[in-house]
């Protein structure tokens, strides 16, 4: 699978957007770009994920370049319940494992 | 919305014991999978398991380690002999709905096994 970075940390004033960038210029054409994020020490919640266009649903939308080098997450109205740490990862899917990363520490301040 | 259940939820044991870690994937999916995250660490992945038998397991996963799907619904990770090494949040992900093409991996709330 190919690989990811992430800045390791954000900070986003509640009730605004928070736009969280991932590269992965490595990224083969059947591989999808998958978001999902963990608060606290749970279980990584699967937020959105693409393989080559934008894609919207309740929670985020994701942003996806024409080359597919790199994407972005993003949470149109953060509130504090939206602190957690996000991870990008790039995976065929199917049954293949994910390789998470460190991840995007996102912070949302009053 | 179907949701991947784990017990028990926290699990305390001595050191050179047996554990099982338990997990009732999403009801219709394929693919199950064990991961495990060292507190300030990564999360790791374990193994995944299809079709009755191991599909891929990483080099943590060994010969200590072992998982079973012992009837339809429940999926189990056992640790033979525990290490002190072997504290973790153990986290149990299912995924691929037949027929639909849907293969995002949905997540347990985590077992979070400490070894004294």
């Amino acid at each position: 699978d190919a690989k990811t970075t992430q800045p390791p940390s954000m900070d986003c004033a509640e009730g605004r957007a928070a736009n969280l960038p991932c590269n992965h210029s490595t990224i083969s054409g059947n591989e999808y770009v998958y978001w999902y994020r963990q608060i606290h020490s749970q279980g990584p919640q699967y937020i959105i994920h693409g393989l080559k266009n934008n894609e919207t649903n309740e929670m985020a939308s994701l942003i996806i370049t024409e080359d597919r080098k790199s994407s972005t997450l993003i949470l149109p109205h953060a509130t504090l319940r939206d602190t957690a740490v996000y991870y990008c990862i790039v995976t065929t899917g199917g049954g293949n494992k994910l390789t998470f990363g460190t991840g995007t520490q996102l912070k949302v301040e009053l | 919305e179907p949701e991947v259940t784990q017990t028990p939820s926290h699990q305390v044991t001595q050191m050179g014991q047996e554990v099982i870690l338990r997990c009732v994937p999403i009801s219709n999916h394929l693919y199950f999978y064990w991961y495990r995250q060292i507190l300030g660490q990564k999360v790791e992945f374990l193994v995944s398991f299809y079709n009755n038998e191991i599909s891929e397991k990483s080099e943590i996963f060994d010969d200590q380690f072992s998982v079973e799907r012992p009837d339809g619904s429940n999926f189990t990770l056992k640790i033979r002999s525990t290490k002190l090494e072997d504290s973790a949040m153990y986290f149990c992900a299912s995924s691929v709905t037949p027929g639909l093409a849907r293969y995002t991996q949905y997540f347990g709330p985590g077992t979070r096994l400490t070894v004294l």
